[in-house]
């Protein structure tokens, strides 16, 4: 079965800082891979997608991930962070097809201004 | 906005009751997605929906049961409630029964068990 991790659970960075999540997953085939985002009081919304291709993904508002297949990680990184990027972020993974989306337990980013 | 909206945002009951969470997707998505949000289990996958038949199950319990109408909308039931049903339920819909698709989140119903 497939599973993910998020090694971070609450980071804590002043703005303008580098930023970067660590996503791990373990699953033996081809994968898909997800950042979602959930700001304060919003819903989940995509930040950025892996299907296949160039490894390195980039997404919305700066962000942009890594897939590096033989250490099984998509780590998320921002060069610059900003206060407006206070938020709960999620990684997630999916086997493909019709197979169920799991995701990581969330990594709460508080970027202190 | 998701387009994506759920009923009710808040729900308390008392141990033992049932409730229905209703889910309606974004206009055109086929697929609805549930999932619940416990601060100890984070994001947790309970059943999806694609075009009225169940496509996947994660892990739900025998006491919840989904179903999604001829109108696309879902509704999750919760029954013999335990306080540790406690949590936010999401739904997301997507526009295929691939879960490769981008999942459109809800805003969520907070239920809170007593």
């Amino acid at each position: 079965a497939q599973s993910v991790s998020q090694h971070n659970h609450h980071v804590i960075l002043s703005e303008a800082a580098s930023l970067e999540l660590g996503c791990n997953y373990s699953y033996g085939g081809t994968v898909n891979l997800f950042w979602y985002v959930q700001y304060p009081g919003q819903h989940l919304q995509l930040l950025l997608k892996y299907f296949s291709g160039d490894p390195l993904v980039k997404g919305i508002k700066g962000f942009e991930a890594e897939f590096i297949k033989s250490k099984f990680s998509f780590n998320l990184r921002k060069p610059s962070v900003q206060w407006s990027d206070t938020a709960e972020y999620f990684c997630a993974v999916n086997a493909g097809g019709y197979q169920k989306v799991t995701f990581g337990t969330g990594t709460k980013l508080q970027v202190i201004p | 906005d998701s387009g994506v909206t759920q009923t009710p945002k808040h729900l308390i009951t008392a141990t033992g009751q049932r409730v229905t969470l209703r889910c309606s997707p974004r206009s055109g998505d086929l697929s609805v997605y549930w999932y619940q949000q416990s601060l100890d289990q984070g994001l947790q996958f309970l059943i999806q929906y694609y075009n009225g038949e169940e496509r996947a199950k994660g892990n739900i319990l025998e006491r919840f049961s989904a179903q999604q109408f001829p109108d696309l909308h879902s509704e999750l039931n919760l029954s013999s409630l335990e306080l540790g049903d406690s949590a936010l339920y999401f739904c997301a819909s997507s526009v295929d029964g691939d879960s490769s698709y981008e999942q459109y989140f809800g805003p969520g119903t907070r239920l809170t068990v007593t």
